[in-house]
């Protein structure tokens, strides 16, 4: 079983719909959580990141981390063609820099 | 934001040259620096953790003489992909932390060797 678990899609949806990513993982040592959003030949770019469980919002994204089920989700609301890209989450542990373990990414397709 | 600067964007080597990548942070220091590989449809795969001023943590499988790090300065870490041979080929990607928190990527280098 691979640490974090997310499905890779590929996720379609009309303009303006919200979309809804997820990942599990096994590891209850993570404490932070992370989601990237990578274009095709291009580096991740951190969009949201989270520590411990809760919800944080950012414009129209909002992440959530519930500890306690070991899933992590991140909404976009009115999704734009713009965000077609693959997401992928992450998480590492605490103290010092611990190494990120990746999920293997989501591609989004928003459709005009 | 933080800034972490990589290049070459795309390299095309020889089969049994060696290559080198640097990846920089430009705004800040970075004491520990990450490199990952990544095949197409594939999530990033850790390689190796950089750390300045001593030896690099190679991640199990992954071969140390292959792929040489160096962590010279608290802003420079360069991968050296030494007698390259085309399985080699792939997009490879060094990621920074500003501080304890925030991972920062740097654009990637996309290797063919042929």
């Amino acid at each position: 079983q691979k640490e974090v678990e997310q499905d890779p899609g590929p996720l379609s949806v009309p303009e303006g719909a919200i979309v809804s990513l997820n990942c599990t993982y096994s590891n209850s040592a993570f404490q932070y959580f992370m989601w990237y959003r990578q274009y095709s030949r291009k580096g991740p770019e951190l969009l949201m990141y989270t520590y411990s469980s809760g919800n944080k919002e950012d414009g129209r994204f909002t992440a959530q981390v519930d500890k306690s089920s070991k899933y992590i989700s991140l909404f976009i609301r009115d999704s734009q063609p713009s965000d077609s890209a693959t997401y992928l989450c992450a998480m590492r542990g605490s103290g010092g820099y611990q190494k990120v373990t990746f999920g293997t990414g989501t591609k989004l397709q928003v459709i005009p | 934001g933080a800034v972490v600067s990589q290049h070459p964007s795309w390299v095309i080597c020889k089969s049994g040259t060696s290559v080198k990548i640097e990846c920089r942070s430009l705004d800040f220091q970075a004491t520990t620096m990450f490199w990952y590989r990544q095949f197409p449809k594939q999530s990033l795969m850790l390689m190796a953790t950089s750390n300045e001023g001593s030896k690099a943590t190679y991640e199990q499988g992954v071969e140390k003489d292959k792929f040489l790090i160096n962590h010279a300065s608290l802003t420079l870490s360069t991968l050296t992909v030494t007698s390259a041979h085309p399985e080699d080929s792939s997009f490879y990607i060094c990621s920074a932390a500003e501080d304890n928190y925030g991972y920062t990527f740097g654009s990637g280098t996309r290797l063919t060797v042929v």
